[in-house]
């Protein structure tokens, strides 16, 4: 078990350019997660995956922002256009499946900064 | 609409006392509470779960109470050691488990040797 991987651990970007980042889950976890956080917040879900199957999206994920997970396995997250509001520290998880037996574990985020 | 509250922004506790973290919620779809812990520049890590049909779970020193009618549950960790100064964020989901948790903003705990 090497953990959630996220990459990368800083992006700073200008307004209006687009960025991507990767979360490589826990191997054997079928279900993988994307929260962001502001300073002095708790983290905020944004959607998650039952393998490939997006099932389910927070309003907050604006047109601009798209996730995939194209094989089930790894997952990638891209913001288009990116504002300075979305400076934030984004955050993958993953677990084996719904349960109470399956806390999700977190990666160490990547931490965006829109200049 | 903050539906998961952590009122106290930071707490200081003397080794070896007892720390305790407390979060009220006001969903009452709320079937599944959790605490995690985060040490700067790291994700969250999972302490302890409870679900809703227990008031009490026990794991160490770590024990989450739920009080339902209240919509309250606490964190109790004793004896403190000061590896447990971190940020405490309690959760909470709706579902049969882990789907889409709703955080609180998070208690600073600072364990004084």
């Amino acid at each position: 078990d090497t953990g959630v991987s996220q990459d990368p651990r800083h992006k700073i970007t200008k307004r209006g350019q687009n960025v991507t980042f990767r979360c490589d889950p826990i191997s054997e976890h079928n279900r993988l997660y994307w929260y962001r956080q502001t300073l002095g917040q708790g983290p905020e879900f944004l959607t998650y995956f039952q393998n490939e199957a997006q099932l389910e999206k927070s309003r907050l994920l604006s047109d601009r922002f798209s996730a995939e997970r194209p094989k089930g396995s790894f997952s990638t997250l891209e913001i288009q256009r990116t504002e300075q509001g979305d400076s934030a520290m984004y955050l993958c998880a993953s677990s084996l499946m719904s349960g109470l037996d399956s806390p999700l574990h977190f990666g160490n985020g990547t931490r965006l900064t829109v200049t | 609409d903050q539906q998961v509250k952590q009122n106290s922004p930071s707490l200081s506790v003397q080794e070896g006392r007892i720390s305790i973290l407390n979060c009220d919620y006001t969903n009452s779809m709320f079937d599944y509470f959790l605490w995690y812990k985060k040490y700067p520049a790291e994700g969250p890590t999972f302490l302890i779960s409870i679900s809703s049909i227990k008031d009490k779970n026990e794991d160490g020193r770590f024990t989450v109470f739920l009080n339902k009618s209240a919509k309250h549950l606490s964190l109790h960790i004793v004896p403190s050691q000061p590896g447990d100064s971190a940020v405490y964020f309690c959760a909470a989901s709706g579902g049969f488990g882990n789907e889409k948790l709703t955080f609180g903003t998070g208690t600073r705990l600072t364990i004084i040797p």
